[in-house]
């Protein structure tokens, strides 16, 4: 089955206490992404990354950090991770970086205390 | 800058009636694309419909249709005798034609359908 795995469904953590949320997709795609949602502000892009070895920032990159080395991988790293990254985040890919639709993971609840 | 605005923030509607979710969008560019999204209370993201700007002819899908109107930067959204499994948060999103696959969302209209 085609689909975007996120691990974990939840995370709670403590200020500071570095922590990585996986994403893996299975369908080949170039392009993935990370969203993080908040209520009344929808959805906002952190990172993407167009393919191998290349990411990017998105509107809200602060305090965050990713990697690209596989094709199918795309952690999202919170190095140290704060009350206001507070959220539900999403993984997404699409097979290129070209105005495609994207699928999204089932996204992370995490909560930082 | 782009930017997609959702004034409903919450609708409630008794099953069977019809509802409008209403989507306004703000853009620079010519080529655009806009999206709408389903998030049940599952929690996961599901597309419902992709749109460029150069196609203005409405769409429905079954009990779904969109209305597209480039004057008045709207792609508005209906659902005609509404269920209770539609319920859930939906979101129009907007995506620039140079911007890569970066979707600019609005934030969001929760739809609550009741028996």
């Amino acid at each position: 089955e085609a689909q975007v795995t996120q691990n974990p469904r939840y995370l709670i953590t403590v200020t500071g206490k570095k922590l990585t949320v996986t994403c893996s997709q299975n369908m080949n795609h170039e392009y993935m992404s990370w969203y993080r949602q908040d209520p009344g502000l929808g959805l906002r892009q952190i990172y993407y990354s167009m393919n191998v070895e290349v990411t990017d920032k998105g509107d809200v990159p602060e305090g965050y950090k990713v990697s690209r080395k596989e094709k199918r991988n795309f952690p999202l790293i919170l190095e140290s991770p704060s009350p206001n990254q507070t959220s539900l985040y999403f993984c997404a890919s699409s097979r290129q970086a070209t105005n495609e639709k994207l699928f999204f993971g089932s996204g992370t609840q995490l909560s930082v205390l | 800058a782009q930017k997609v605005t959702q004034a409903q923030t919450e609708i409630s509607v008794v099953e069977k009636e019809d509802v409008t979710l209403d989507c306004v969008y703000e853009t620079r560019d010519t080529t655009y694309y806009l999206f709408w999204y389903k998030q049940p209370p599952s929690g996961e993201l599901v597309f419902l419909i992709r749109r460029n700007s150069f196609d203005e002819q409405n769409e429905i899908s079954g009990r779904y249709s969109w209305n597209f109107q480039k004057s008045t930067s709207s792609f508005n959204f209906t659902i005609t005798a509404s269920q209770v499994v539609d319920s859930a948060v939906y979101f129009c999103a907007l995506s620039e034609l140079d911007a890569g696959n970066m979707l600019t969302f609005g934030g969001g209209t929760r739809l609550m359908v009741k028996p």
